[in-house]
């Protein structure tokens, strides 16, 4: 059971494009979606989180689209460089206070983005 | 470098043998998971601690032990390994339930 489904499982991008990874969950209790980075040889590191009470959150040339009806988000790099080459994952969470889940974190299958000089 | 350490980074191992990953951390958070990586399932869960002494399991647990005597230790054992259980293993940790999640850089298992 895939609860979070990440798509495309690889994408390519040219020097100062903008690439789009998407994802879909099927939790609606879910209450945080963080995405994460991982370089070769080194474990994810969170990139940006978003709550679903916003449709939007920005970090520099990072922007979290989020849309409830849908229960779809979406990870948005703009003028991507060749930095950003990496492995990308999405993730969800149930952190409504009180509740017993540890905030244990479901992921997407991951993204391996490459960006061209 | 406070953080959190996972030993080995490689091992190679038999069917049958039983494995131990090692994970430390040096930040006395609360929460700790393993993780496995492999290509197309993205990260799944194998098991969770909230504290020293309480454990459950994640989505994948069968064919893994863990246990946390000490805040700071969460090793995963592998009992009796099989190829199916060649991956890499991550493990993390935060301090709340709300706190980013940190992770170690990785285990790469192959067992043969």
């Amino acid at each position: 059971q895939q609860q979070v489904k990440q798509s495309p499982q690889s994408l390519i991008v040219q020097k100062g494009g903008i690439s789009i990874i998407n994802c879909a969950y099927e939790n609606t209790a879910f209450d945080y979606f963080p995405w994460y980075q991982q370089f070769p040889g080194k474990g994810p590191a969170l990139l940006i989180a978003i709550r679903p009470d916003v449709s939007e959150k920005k970090e520099g040339r990072f922007t979290i689209s989020f849309n409830k009806s849908a229960k779809q988000f979406s990870l948005h790099i703009m003028d991507s460089q060749p930095g950003d080459s990496a492995t990308y994952f999405c993730a969800a969470s149930i952190l409504r206070a009180g509740g017993t889940s540890y905030g244990k974190l479901t992921f997407g299958q991951g993204t391996i983005l490459t960006v061209h000089p | 470098d406070a953080g959190i350490t996972q030993s080995p980074r490689y091992k190679i191992t038999e069917t049958g043998r039983q494995v131990t990953l090692m994970c430390h951390q040096t930040w006395s958070h609360s929460y700790m998971f393993w993780y496995r990586q492999d290509l197309g399932h993205g990260l799944r869960l194998i098991y969770y601690s909230a504290a020293a002494d309480i454990t459950d399991k994640g989505e994948v647990p069968d064919g893994y032990v863990v246990s946390r005597s000490k805040t700071e230790n969460f090793p995963l054992t592998l009992e009796s390994a099989t190829r199916s259980q060649t991956s890499v293993y991550f493990c993390a940790s935060r301090l709340t339930d709300n706190s980013p999640l940190h992770f170690g850089n990785g285990t790469r298992l192959t067992v043969t």
